[in-house]
């Protein structure tokens, strides 16, 4: 089936250690996007790729970047976890030309030592 | 984009209908309802959406007032696996603001 892939689905680092979590999809969507979200809070949205622009959310810290090397492939990058960065990390799809739904990943759950 | 509001909590009976309303009344003509829910540890999964009509699919139904300044999401049968946080959200552009939510807890 069709789907949005997330890997690891846990993932621990340390305090200060640069962490990438991956995501990929096999729905051919041109846009995906990063949330974080923290314990017993909604989703927050990071940032997000239509095709190859790349829309950084305005409160998003500059310690959290992101690639997409290709159509299925997206990448989260935290440079320097700090333990407030603990949180699951998740990704979603959208077709651009379409309709609007997103379809979500499973998630990586981070935890910062 | 237009806020939502949900109630925080809500039980419902194992078998029966789940009634989750939702007020969105600053929602602009072309802006569509969606609705998501999130079991948890997974990710949210999608449920349905409407823009006007109401809106039925294998998973829920949706109704929309007709002024469109609030919605009720029904779950014809609830079952135990129906436990999750539903949020409630309007789409204004490519971007998904997740509200609070509502937590459903379907007891048997």
């Amino acid at each position: 089936d069709a789907m949005v892939i997330q890997n690891p689905r846990y993932q621990v680092t340390q305090f200060g250690k640069p962490v990438t979590l991956s995501c990929s999809q096999t729905l051919n969507h041109n846009v995906m996007y990063w949330y974080q979200q923290k314990s017993s809070q909604a989703p927050k949205l990071l940032f997000h790729y239509y095709d190859k622009d790349f829309n950084n959310e305005a409160d998003t810290p500059d310690n959290f970047q992101s690639r997409r090397p290709n159509t299925s492939f997206c990448f989260l990058d935290i440079r320097s976890p700090g333990l407030g960065d603990a949180a699951m990390y998740l990704c979603a799809t959208k077709s651009a030309g379409g309709e609007d739904t997103q379809y979500f990943g499973p998630g990586t759950r981070l935890t910062v030592l | 984009d237009a806020k939502t509001t949900q109630p925080t909590s809500m039980d419902c009976a194992e078998g029966r209908a789940a009634n989750l309303p939702c007020n969105h009344s600053t929602i602009s003509g072309n802006e569509y309802v969606y609705w998501y829910r999130q079991i948890h540890s997974q990710g949210p999964q999608y449920i349905i959406h409407g823009l006007k009509n109401n809106e039925t699919n294998e998973m829920a139904s949706l109704i929309i007032t007709e002024d469109r300044k609030s919605s009720t999401l029904i779950l014809p049968h609830a079952t135990l696996r129906d436990t999750a946080v539903y949020y409630c959200i309007v789409l204004g552009g490519n971007k998904l603001v997740f509200g609070a939510g509502t937590i459903l807890r379907v007891k048997s």
